[in-house]
């Protein structure tokens, strides 16, 4: 079964700075990773998509993949209050159709 | 393009009654998902379907069961509720590189 661990916060940052969330794995074979934001009583809403190793940008979004380490990270740069929400990182089960394992998410707050 | 469409958005049922979820996609993705997500507990994966006419059991199957009815529709039916499955319930379908969520259904069993 493979995990994924988030510290759940709550991570409480200055806006205006760059919020680093972060994202362990277990299983050293997991090839790509999710990251959702969630806002309370929302739906799971998809970020960012990576599969290679180093940093894939969008906006003011940067996953960051580090295989050797097994660890996948998020920075969002300029925080707004907007940004205040729960982050969700997520492995692929299997190969194929099998789902997303999500980990338990980081609570992330945005002071104004 | 609505993406993932999910009804119904909110549903109390009384213990032992039925009820069925109903999931549509647009998008063309093969694979649909039923997650479970409860405080503290995270997003579960209930059943899946990796295509049409397939499916198989996620991490708690237990007390559900789902039916692909076509490539765009994927419902979850509960045959007999149990307080225990109380909670918000999603609805997903994915690609390789992507995967929708549709708005969710809180559920709540007394």
């Amino acid at each position: 079964q493979k995990e994924v661990e988030q510290n759940s916060g709550p991570l409480s940052v200055p806006e205006g700075a760059i919020a680093s969330l972060n994202c362990t794995y277990s299983d050293r074979g997991s090839q790509s990773f999710f990251w959702y934001r969630q806002y309370s009583g929302k739906s799971p809403e998809l970020i960012m998509f990576i599969y290679s190793n180093g940093d894939k940008e969008d906006g003011r979004f940067t996953a960051q993949l580090n295989k050797a380490s097994q660890y996948v990270s998020l920075l969002i740069r300029d925080s707004q209050p907007s940004d205040s929400a729960t982050y969700l990182c997520a492995v692929p089960v299997g190969g194929g159709a099998d789902g997303l394992t999500f980990g338990k998410g980081t609570h992330l707050i945005i002071q104004p | 393009n609505a993406g993932v469409t999910q009804t119904p958005k909110f549903q109390v049922l009384k213990t032992g009654q039925s009820m069925t979820l109903q999931c549509a996609q647009d998008m063309n993705h093969n694979s649909m998902y039923w997650y479970r997500q409860d405080p503290g507990m995270g997003l579960r994966l209930i059943y899946y379907s990796a295509s049409e006419g397939t499916t198989d059991k996620g991490e708690v199957p237990n007390g559900y069961n789902v039916s692909r009815l076509n490539k765009r529709e994927f419902s979850l039916r509960l045959e007999s509720a149990a307080p225990s499955q109380t909670s918000v319930y999603f609805c997903a379908s994915r690609a390789i590189t992507e995967a929708f969520f549709g708005q969710g259904t809180r559920l709540t069993v007394v």
